[in-house]
């Protein structure tokens, strides 16, 4: 299986200042014949169900702000969070789909410092 | 809109079975693979299975493979989740959530608020 750890565990900042999330596969999760990182970040509110923040590790999902961005290849991954808002206090996850079965990383937790 | 909805959820002693159902509405239920993720009180995600659009595909999670059963009903818009010889451990909160295409292989674009499964004597 692969593994999937996340960094830090959690993380406080002040608003409008960045968050950066890093995630990281104990193996590739990069399909060569396409090209494609098969990693996917989402957010969790207290209460509420995962929502999809990026996909193919860098693709932003419709209606997600532009302050979200993801990034990296291979094995390791970034979500930055440009601006932080009020609204972003959440845990992060981040999720290999590449090789069932599909894991997730342990979560981050994002607070306003 | 699209929307998903879980239900059949509820406290079941160890060894018991239930199943769950997901009904989907706003979209094209049969072109999209489908999966269940699940939440165990306070603790993160842990991805359970999968199933290809047409259903002739399933994936499996080592800890239910054997035990669950994934299955769809294209003409009823529903997604099933049979989950036999039940533990302690199986207690979460059950997500459904519809797949970004209809690969097993990618990531769940729409989700559903949860059935919580309880088990316990």
């Amino acid at each position: 299986d692969i593994v999937m750890t996340q960094s830090p565990d959690s993380l406080a900042v002040s608003l409008g200042e960045g968050a950066t999330i890093n995630c990281k596969s104990s193996q590739s999760v990069l399909y060569s014949s396409n090209n494609k990182n098969y990693l996917a970040w989402y957010q969790q509110k207290p209460g509420q169900p995962p929502k999809l923040l990026i996909y193919w590790a860098s693709t932003r999902e419709s209606g997600v702000p532009d302050r979200f961005s993801g990034s990296g290849s291979g094995t390791d991954f970034t979500l930055t969070i440009s601006s932080l808002q009020a609204e972003d206090v959440a845990v992060y996850y981040c999720q290999q789909y590449y090789s069932s079965p599909f894991t997730f990383g342990p979560g981050t937790k994002v607070d306003i410092k | 809109e699209v929307q998903l909805v879980e239900s059949g959820g509820g406290l079941v002693q160890p060894g018991g079975s239930l199943r769950l159902s997901c009904a989907a509405s706003g979209f094209t239920f049969s072109s999209y693979a489908m999966s269940w993720v699940r939440q165990a009180p306070g603790k993160g995600l842990e991805w359970v299975s999968a199933i290809s659009g047409s259903g002739s595909g399933t994936l499996y999670a080592d800890s239910v493979k054997g035990r669950f059963t994934i299955s769809r009903d294209n003409s009823k818009n529903t997604l099933y989740l049979q989950t036999n010889s039940l533990r302690a451990e199986d207690t979460a909160v059950y997500y459904c959530a519809k797949n970004e295409g209809s690969s097993c292989y990618g990531p769940g674009d729409v989700w559903g608020k949860g059935t919580t499964v309880t088990v316990s004597s």
